[in-house]
């Protein structure tokens, strides 16, 4: 079955600097790529997401780009500021069969000031 | 809308106790989930369902059971509670459709086992 792996697991950035996080899926038969963000004692919410038949997509400061070859796919943010910091989770699955998300461990991302 | 909405909040249950965690939404979503999410940990997926009358099992569904007889309703039954189903439990939905598949979560329910 589909295997998500996420890193870092956590990441501090100093503020107005830029964060990346990865992930790397095994199934390649996987075509839909949310991310998903949780502040503390908070429920998750999507923030971006990107299907396979896209290479990048952009939300103001957001940005997801996908390598399907390489099957990895990657969140940036730019000018990070103190309301970035929570953990942010990737996922991937398969619309065409199950529907099921399946979920990378999550990345700690603490902004400094 | 409410959304996702999840009941109670919090709980505190001995071992050997059980219960039934409440979920509901008021999107006319189809697909719904039960999640876990250990402290520091990520999402476990314990059951999904793609409709009233259908559900299966996710990665962690040993200890639970749930039953999906409304479109809106999707209930999370804990047998025999275990020190090890203390977490943070999710509900979300989604509905399925034009190659997306947002899932909104509920606010969780904070749940000890002693």
């Amino acid at each position: 079955g589909e295997n998500v792996e996420q890193h870092p697991s956590t990441l501090s950035v100093q503020e107005g600097d830029s964060a990346v996080i990865k992930c790397t899926y095994s199934d390649s038969a996987s075509n839909y790529f949310p991310w998903y963000k949780q502040e503390l004692g908070k429920r998750p919410q999507l923030i971006i997401d990107i299907r396979s038949n896209v290479g990048e997509k952009k939300d103001q400061r957001i940005a997801v780009t996908l390598n399907k070859t390489a099957k990895h796919f990657s969140l940036h943010i730019t000018e990070t500021q103190p309301e970035d910091s929570a953990v942010y989770f990737c996922a991937a699955s398969n619309m065409d069969s199950n529907y099921q998300l399946i979920w990378g461990a999550g990345t700690k991302l603490i902004i400094k000031p | 809308n409410a959304g996702v909405t999840q009941t109670p909040k919090f709980r505190i249950l001995k071992i050997g106790q059980s219960m039934t965690l409440q979920c509901a939404q008021d999107m006319n979503h189809n697909y719904m989930y039960w999640y876990r999410q250990d402290p520091g940990m990520g999402l476990k997926l314990i059951y999904y369902s793609v409709g009233a009358g259908i559900t299966d099992k996710g990665e962690v569904p040993n200890g639970y059971n749930v039953s999906r007889s409304t479109t809106e309703d999707f209930p999370l039954r804990l047998e025999l509670a275990a020190p090890s189903q203390t977490s943070v439990y999710f509900c979300a939905s989604s509905y399925t459709g034009g190659g997306y598949n947002e899932q909104f979560f509920g606010p969780g329910t904070r749940l000890t086992v002693l």
